[in-house]
Order: C-alpha cells, then structure tokens, then sequence
C-alpha cells in the first residue's frame, strides 16, 4: 500500500530534551516536506526537501532541523523544542509538480 | 501575512443541499490552487485542483471555480453528503515554488442529515 508513515503518532516531552520525527514514504517520491498545523493558522511549511541532499526552508523554520540522507526518509528534529512547538506534525511526499500525500499527523505537546 | 485566507472557519449544510466553501488569496502569482480534506486523526488528502488558465473544474460531486480578476476559488459540493463533513483547506503554490504549498486556515463542513 502506498502510503508516508510517521512516528511517534502521539508524544509528549519536556522543554530542551532533544527528540525527532520520523517519516518514511514508499512511492519513490522526489518531494517530501514538514507541515505543522495550528488552531486558526491552517497548515505551514516548517522545511522541504526536493531530492536526496536538497533541502530549504518553508515559511517557519524556527527550532527545527531536517536532513535527507536517503529519499524514503525525512526526519524532523528539535534539537531543544519548546512550548510555542506544540503542534500537529504533518509530513509529506509527492513526485515533481503533483499533489502532495500526507502522513496521518504527529501530535507533539512540550511542557 | 496570510497569503491565502478562508474567512468561514465553520458551514453548516443539510444533506442533499449544495455546500460552498470559499477562499480568497493576495499573491497574484500563484498558478495553481488546490483543495484538501481532513478527517479527525488523519492527514489532509487531495481532492481537487485548478490551475489559473481555467476558470472551473468539475470532479463528480465536486467542482472548483477559480475567479482570478477577484483573487477568489469556491469549492462546490453537489449534493452534500454526511461523508463529506471534514474540515477542507485550500491551498495554493507558484511555478517557481512547486513544493512550497501555502494553505488557508481550513473551514469546518458540517452535513446535517
């Protein structure tokens, strides 16, 4: 089944403690990005990445880090998240110039 | 700056009645706009898109008016259905920025049987 897998589906942390999102797609897809989704703001890009190696930022970079060392996987990382980083986590894959597929969502809450 | 803006956070809709869900944006260089729809504890998935050489889309149920002197897309749904309650976003992107998808705050639809 084609489909982009992320995890943790559900975590919660301690402000500063280090922790990273996982996400895979099997579809071979070129493009994949990181969206975070909050109350009254709708969906915004945090980073994407346009092939192994290649990645920029979205419109919300802040805090957060990625690397694409191989073109299933797109982890997210904070390296010392905060409570304004509390949120829906989104990620998603797409081959060049097509709709995006999106994971089920990480909801992460920093104390 | 909100680039691409729903202004109805909620719509309410009896079922078989037409449901609109509007959305405006202010980049006049975006080309291609899209609409998604999200279930509770899912991600958002495609529905339908448009590109700015046209003025309408039709998909089934669902159609897409694109009114680029105004800077203005509806989505219509026809008829509605309880399966269709969800909350939809539009979305939008450049020729340049093909993976830089910018998204609307997203409208709660509600089907009422």
């Amino acid at each position: 089944e084609a489909q982009v897998t992320q995890n943790p589906r559900y975590l919660i942390t301690v402000t500063g403690k280090k922790l990273t999102v996982t996400c895979s797609q099997n579809m071979n897809h070129e493009y994949m990005s990181w969206y975070r989704q909050d109350p009254g703001l709708g969906l915004r890009q945090i980073y994407y990445s346009m092939n192994v190696e290649v990645t920029d930022k979205g419109d919300v970079p802040e805090g957060y880090k990625v690397s694409r060392k191989e073109k299933r996987n797109f982890p997210l990382i904070l390296e010392s998240p905060s409570p304004n980083q509390t949120s829906l986590y989104f990620c998603a894959s797409s081959p060049p110039s097509y709709e995006q597929y999106f994971g089920p969502g990480t909801r992460l809450t920093v104390t | 700056d909100q680039q691409v803006k729903q202004n109805s956070p909620s719509l309410s809709v009896q079922e078989g009645r037409i449901s609109i869900l509007n959305c405006d944006y202010t980049n006049s260089m975006f080309d291609y706009f899209l609409w998604y729809k999200k279930y509770p504890a899912e991600g958002p998935t495609f529905l339908i898109s448009i590109s700015s050489i046209k003025d309408k889309n039709e998909d089934g149920r669902f159609t897409v008016f694109l009114n680029k002197s105004a800077k203005h897309l509806s989505l219509h749904i026809v008829p509605s259905q309880p399966g269709d309650s969800a909350v939809y976003f539009c979305a939008a992107r450049t020729i340049q920025g093909a993976q830089k998808l910018v998204f609307g705050q997203g409208t709660r639809l509600t089907i009422n049987p």
